[in-house]
């Protein structure tokens, strides 16, 4: 059965925090996505991965940034946390392009 | 602009009734998936549709796709309570390595 796990379900950080998000997916897929998903804004692609070691902006990257050092992990970084990053983050992966995307439970980030 | 766009925003039915959810999008596709979402968990895939078909069937979900009008719609027969849940479709846009979401439609069954 497939899994992707996020490293925490809820977080509360404070502003100006160094926040670290982990992903791991055991699927062997070889791409990875981190969202973002607000009310009444659906979902947001912030990165996402091809391969190891490789990352591509998606709509939102600003204030963000990503790490994909082993296939299986995808770690999402807010360099300075901020208010305006609190929401929920979902990361997901898939085996190529266009394929269905297996989600995480998500990690429910709130910034103080 | 969203390139996927869902219809209606949320939608409330009783049970056993069906439940019928569209989605418009603007640029040619690969395929169109739909996903569902429980409240506060992450997205579970319900259905793939490539851009060369036209229905498809799985349990009580059926999809239909009309590359011509560039919309899809997710129908869903026989509610249950436990199809309450949101529901999104993405689109797998050509020449892009990533789906793109629309804001989804909140499915309520009421027992």
């Amino acid at each position: 059965d497939v899994k992707v796990t996020q490293s925490s379900r809820y977080l509360v950080k404070r502003t100006g925090e160094k926040v670290f998000l982990e992903c791991v997916q055991d699927m062997d897929h070889e791409n990875m996505f981190w969202y973002r998903q607000d009310p009444g804004l659906g979902l947001r692609l912030i990165y996402f991965s091809y391969d190891v070691k490789m990352k591509e902006k998606g709509d939102i990257p600003e204030g963000y940034s990503v790490s994909r050092e082993k296939k299986e992990r995808f770690s999402l970084i807010l360099e300075s946390a901020s208010t305006n990053q609190t929401s929920m983050y979902l990361c997901a992966s898939n085996p190529g392009s266009g394929e269905t995307q297996y989600f995480g439970p998500g990690t429910r980030l709130l910034v103080l | 602009s969203q390139q996927g766009e869902e219809d209606p925003q949320a939608l409330s039915i009783q049970e056993g009734e069906n439940a019928t959810m569209n989605c418009s999008y603007k640029t040619s596709i690969n395929n169109l998936q739909w996903y569902r979402q429980n409240s506060g968990r992450g997205l579970v895939h319900l259905i793939l549709i490539r851009s060369n078909e036209r229905e498809k069937h799985s349990g009580r979900l059926r999809v239909t796709l009309d590359t011509s009008k560039k919309s899809s719609s997710l129908l869903i027969t026989a509610s249950r309570a436990a199809d309450t849940a949101s529901y999104f479709c993405a689109t797998d846009v050509w020449g892009a390595q990533k789906l793109v979401f629309g804001q989804g439609t909140r499915l309520t069954i009421n027992p």
